[in-house]
């Protein structure tokens, strides 16, 4: 019954590689998020997506290409995996993305690059 | 432009003592605003929000925000820590429109340790 769900939990890597996180939500809502949380606790918005359409992209570089295969789904894929791309990535999602819309965050997928 | 600032990386009471959090927030349009609570290991978990109604908002776990613009404040508070409310704390700010449509900034987080 997990609202939002996202694989994997953990993943650790090697700088240079290529990695994806899934994201789904189960809620029926419109759009998704991207969020980034460094190490000191800093959440940043990375991208939004409404109905499988871009609306929000931050100053992210082009090495993270996010996917919508259908509202449902936002999937986060990760080019050549640098030191600082170390990090716990979020998932949220909300109805339709307006203002006071509350965000229905996923569990975090920690990501460790060696 | 839009960003909210936490007054208090850390802010530790005893059980039974008022909480108090602070939040300052900059927006350029009418501000939404938000509080969230992240547990250990956990995603985020929404508090309460200010949707521009009622300017003391409640929300769970007996949490409540009062919005004040001529301050531009949104300090939570509880009147009664419990052992369960130790966590990190995240105010945000969202726009009603334009760049800030739907988009979340959240400032630095609070940790709150609460002491027996």
């Amino acid at each position: 019954d997990t609202a939002v769900s996202q694989t994997p939990k953990y993943l650790v890597t090697q700088m240079g590689n290529d990695k994806s996180i899934k994201c789904e939500q189960n809620l029926g809502h419109d759009t998704m998020y991207w969020y980034k949380q460094d190490s000191k606790k800093f959440l940043k918005i990375m991208f939004s997506y409404n109905n499988k359409e871009l609306i929000i992209n931050e100053t992210v570089p082009n090495r993270f290409s996010p996917k919508s295969p259908d509202k449902a789904h936002l999937n986060l894929h990760i080019n050549s995996l640098e030191l600082g791309d170390s990090a716990v990535y979020f998932c949220a999602s909300s109805p339709a993305g307006t203002g006071p819309d509350e965000q229905f965050f996923g569990p975090g997928t920690r990501l460790t690059v060696l | 432009a839009q960003s909210v600032t936490q007054l208090g990386s850390h802010v530790s009471v005893s059980e039974g003592a008022l909480v108090l959090l602070r939040c300052n927030y900059s927006s350029s349009v009418p501000p939404y605003l938000f509080w969230y609570v992240q547990y250990p290991n956990q995603g985020l978990q929404l508090l309460l929000k200010y949707t521009s109604a009622a300017t003391l908002v409640k929300g769970i776990n007996g949490f409540e925000a009062e919005f004040k613009k001529s301050e531009t404040s949104f300090h939570l508070t509880k009147p009664s820590a419990h052992m369960s409310d130790a966590a990190e704390y995240f105010c945000a700010v969202s726009g009603a429109g334009g760049t800030s449509y739907g988009k979340l900034t959240f400032g630095q987080g609070t940790i709150l340790t609460v002491h027996p």
